[in-house]
């Protein structure tokens, strides 16, 4: 089955930086990339997702990007604030959401 | 709507015990799933099901069952609980084929097995 890799597991930045989180994953004919955002104590929440027949998909201050070539995917958080603060999880599937595969997450946190 | 809803919000279970996890979603969603989240490891999918009538194993199976009855609800039965399932279970659904996308998730459940 699909394998996704997720780094940093912890990362921490200043209010105004941007950050970026990659995910790698295993199975080639994979083609839907959500990302989910998980705060202290709750339900995981999409945030942007991409299909493989994108390579970037912006939405405000998030933006993702795909290497399809590469088994490459990543999340930009630009201007970072604390309520970015969370836990982010990338996830790769084949069709849809079907038998999806999540990384391990990557706690951020924004440092006023 | 209600969304999913997921009871109970805390369970502490003793070896052996079996029991059910209830799940059911009001949005008329074919897809719907199970996940345990345990720290450093992400979600990890344990049973899905695409329609009424069709369960698939996911990535961690052994110890749990599911049936899909009606398409709002999907239970998830522990069998004869372990030490090992000790977790937070989080059920999920969406729509299916050219209108996929969003899983919404439940609250989760907090399960503790002694």
């Amino acid at each position: 089955g699909e394998n996704v890799e997720q780094h940093p597991s912890t990362l921490s930045v200043q209010e105004g930086d941007s950050a970026v989180i990659k995910c790698t994953y295993s199975d080639s004919a994979s083609n839907y990339f959500p990302w989910y955002k998980q705060e202290l104590g709750k339900r995981p929440q999409l945030i942007i997702d991409i299909r493989s027949n994108v390579g970037e998909k912006k939405d405000q201050r998030i933006a993702v990007t795909l290497n399809k070539t590469a088994k490459h995917f990543s999340l930009h958080i630009t201007e970072t604030q604390p309520e970015d603060s969370a836990v982010y999880f990338c996830a790769a599937s084949l069709y849809n959401n079907n038998d999806m595969r999540f990384g391990a997450g990557t706690r951020l946190t924004v440092k006023p | 709507n209600a969304g999913v809803t997921q009871t109970p919000k805390f369970q502490v279970l003793k070896t052996g015990q079996s029991m059910t996890l209830q799940c059911a979603q009001d949005m008329n969603h074919e897809y719907m799933s199970w996940y345990r989240q345990d720290p450093g490891m992400g979600l990890r999918l344990i049973h899905y099901s695409v329609g009424a009538g069709i369960t698939d194993q996911g990535e961690v199976p052994n110890g749990y069952n599911v049936s899909r009855s009606t398409t709002e609800d999907f239970p998830l039965r522990l069998l004869s609980a372990a030490p090992s399932q000790t977790s937070v279970y989080f059920c999920a659904s969406s729509y299916q084929g050219s209108l996929a996308g969003e899983q919404y998730f439940g609250p989760g459940t907090r399960l503790t097995v002694t």
